[in-house]
């Protein structure tokens, strides 16, 4: 299977600034398929970004995401209060699906 | 809009069945390219893949938990469920139902399910 990795498990800004997350795989994702969720506390995860850059219906376009292959990377551009959460990456480019242990972003 | 609803028991004593259904409100089952799912996250944990299935009943499922899941669906009440048996404290976690597409997104979410294994 599939193992990802996102580090840092935290990271802290300041809203306004700039956020890099960063999901990598222990082997190619075919066909980039990577998603990403947002998930804020109490809540159920929610798709933000999928085939690795693609943003979901009603996503903000700070959201952008990229990469290919084993290295995905999601930025949140001005960060705002409502996007201070988790965020998880996922594989479906091969069975069985498998998520990264997610980042949380949280305030400096 | 889709909308799905996790029931069951809160609840489940170690060794025994964790029962689960997803009531999917808003539009049919019968998505032909779709797949139904559950992914779970222990308490301050990542999500797990638990397994997907097709309303026609083809099937998806984590090795890792194979041998001890059965996933169904129920056309007529809109509904599919899961049981997952023998459970332990480690399959404590809260439970969501998932719409997937084809290549295995989670494009929507229920509200999730608390599930407790003790005695």
């Amino acid at each position: 299977e599939i193992v990802l990795t996102q580090s840092p498990g935290t990271l802290s800004f300041s809203p306004g600034e700039r956020a890099t997350l960063s999901c990598r795989a222990s082997e190619s994702v075919s066909a980039n398929y990577v998603a990403w969720y947002q998930q804020r506390p109490g809540q159920a995860p929610r798709l933000l970004i999928y085939n690795g850059f693609i943003r979901a219906t009603g996503i903000p376009d700070r959201f952008s995401a990229s990469g290919s292959g084993t290295d995905f990377t999601l930025t949140i551009n001005r960060l705002e209060s409502e996007d201070f959460a988790v965020y998880h990456c996922q594989q479906y480019g091969s069975t069985p699906l498998t998520f990264g242990g997610g980042t949380k972003v949280d305030i400096k | 809009q889709l909308q799905l609803q996790e029931s069951g028991p809160g609840l489940v004593k170690p060794s025994e069945t964790l029962s689960l259904t997803c009531s999917v409100s808003g539009g049919s089952i019968r998505r032909t390219t779709d797949y139904w799912g559950w992914i779970r996250q222990p308490p301050g944990k990542g999500l797990d893949w638990i397994g997907s299935i097709h309303y026609s009943g083809r099937i998806y499922d984590n090795p890792s938990l194979r041998s001890r899941v059965t996933m169904s669906v129920d056309t007529s009440k809109n509904v599919y469920s899961l049981k997952l048996t023998s459970v332990t404290a480690a399959d404590t976690a809260v439970y969501y139902c998932v719409l997937l597409s084809r290549e295995g997104r989670a494009d929507s979410w229920g509200q999730g399910t608390l599930v407790t294994v003790s005695s």
